[in-house]
Order: structure tokens, then sequence, then C-alpha cells
């Protein structure tokens, strides 16, 4: 079946604009999360969802970041005012939520901020 | 709050050989999950394993196996019988069972490179 998938795979945009980044998540899947991987670097949390509830927010960096989940499926991560330490891989991953919780990860956006 | 090490930046193994990447791990929850990820130079992530904490034997998963000792804390990943294609990026991470935050704490990797 699909997997998960994003877009864009690659953006570049200017320091101030704001982005968008999306996931599809693979079908039935409960629970969403986006992660930031800076170069050479681990994966950095940022914000998770799961069915209905309340996200979790705690990783956001900051209130530029900001991100939506409609219809329980689709998320937006919104970036606004970039700025150049914004430059990440920018990954999002989908699981059921069980015990074992393996997270499906999309192919990521590479995002660069000029 | 949960926290992974990995100590080795960067290992070397020759192919056909076993290697082991380590892994020790903090955390207050009384359950939890410890998982290993591959990242090729692709930049997928690849499920490996899972281990949970209240499971009695290591797990394996063909040649992957993950040698858990609670009382240490660790949770290291032996690859048995490397192959070339095994070169990646390997991340250990942990998530909490008991609690509400289902997401993944990393650690900041380890480069394998197998040696022809």
């Amino acid at each position: 079946g699909a997997g998960v998938s994003q877009s864009p795979s690659n953006k570049v945009t200017e320091k101030g604009k704001d982005v968008e980044l999306r996931c599809d998540p693979i079908s039935g899947h409960t629970a969403l999360y986006w992660y930031r991987q800076s170069l050479g670097q681990g994966l950095e949390f940022l914000i998770y969802f799961q069915g209905n509830s309340a996200p979790d927010k705690s990783g956001l960096p900051s209130d530029r970041f900001s991100a939506e989940r409609t219809g329980g499926s689709v998320s937006t991560l919104t970036i606004q005012r970039t700025q150049q330490e914004d430059s990440a891989v920018y990954l999002c991953a989908s699981s059921l939520l069980r015990s074992d919780n393996e997270q499906f990860f999309g192919p990521g956006t590479r995002l660069t901020v000029l | 709050a949960q926290k992974i090490t990995q100590t080795q930046p960067g290992m070397f193994v020759q192919e056909k050989e076993a290697v082991t990447l380590d892994c020790t791990y903090d955390t207050s929850d009384p359950s939890y999950g410890l998982f290993w990820y591959k990242q090729p130079s692709s930049g997928e992530m690849i499920f490996l394993i899972y281990q949970g904490s209240y499971d009695q034997q290591n797990a394996t998963e063909g040649r992957y196996s993950l040698n858990f000792q609670k009382a240490r804390k660790s949770a290291n990943l032996v690859i048995s019988a490397s192959q070339l294609g095994d070169s990646a990026m390997y991340f250990c991470a942990m998530s909490s069972i008991s609690g509400s935050a289902r997401q993944l704490t990393f650690g900041s990797g380890t480069q394998l490179t197998v040696l022809p």
C-alpha cells in the first residue's frame, strides 16, 4: 500500500517568507508526527497529533511554527517569517497507536532558507 | 524527560563480520519502547527493530538483534554478517508506552561503513 508522502520534496525560500509543508499519512494511521533533521544531526521532535485530541506542541521551537491536521488525515506544517536556522529536512511520520508504536516515515521536505 | 546517547559517531566493519552499535538511554517512564532506524544516504528512515521494556527476550529481525540490558539501560544493535548495503546512519530511539507522549526521542546517530 501507499506509504507516507510529503510535498514538496525540496523548497527554497527567502528569509522572511512563509512556507507550508504537507504530509499525507498512511490511511488508517491515527497518530501523525513532525520531526526536523538539521544537517548531520539526529531527529528533533516538533509536534504530534493523535486522533481528535489536542496536539502535543511541546517540540515547536518558536511561535513561528504551527501545524494543523484536517479531518484526521492530511497535515500541514507552516513556518512563518522563515529564518536561515530553519533550514533542515522536515520529516513526517505516522503510526497506529499501539505499544510497539512503529512509526513510518515519509521521504521528507528539504527546506533551504536563503 | 527521555534521553538517548550514541557514543560512536562512526564505525567501520569488514564485510561479512558482525558489528555492535551502542545505545544507552535514560527515562523515568515505567514502560517504554526502544527502536533502531537506518538512514541511508538517500535520506529515508527505515525501521529495523523494536524492543519493549517488559519484553523478556531480546528482539531479533533477520540479521538484526537488539542486546537489551535493562539494568544498564542499554539497547545495543547487533548486525551479523555485514553487507555493503548496510552502510548508513543508524539511529537509536525511544518512546513512552505508559504516557501519552508517543513521539520518538532520537540519539545523534552512528555512521556505519562496511568495507569490502
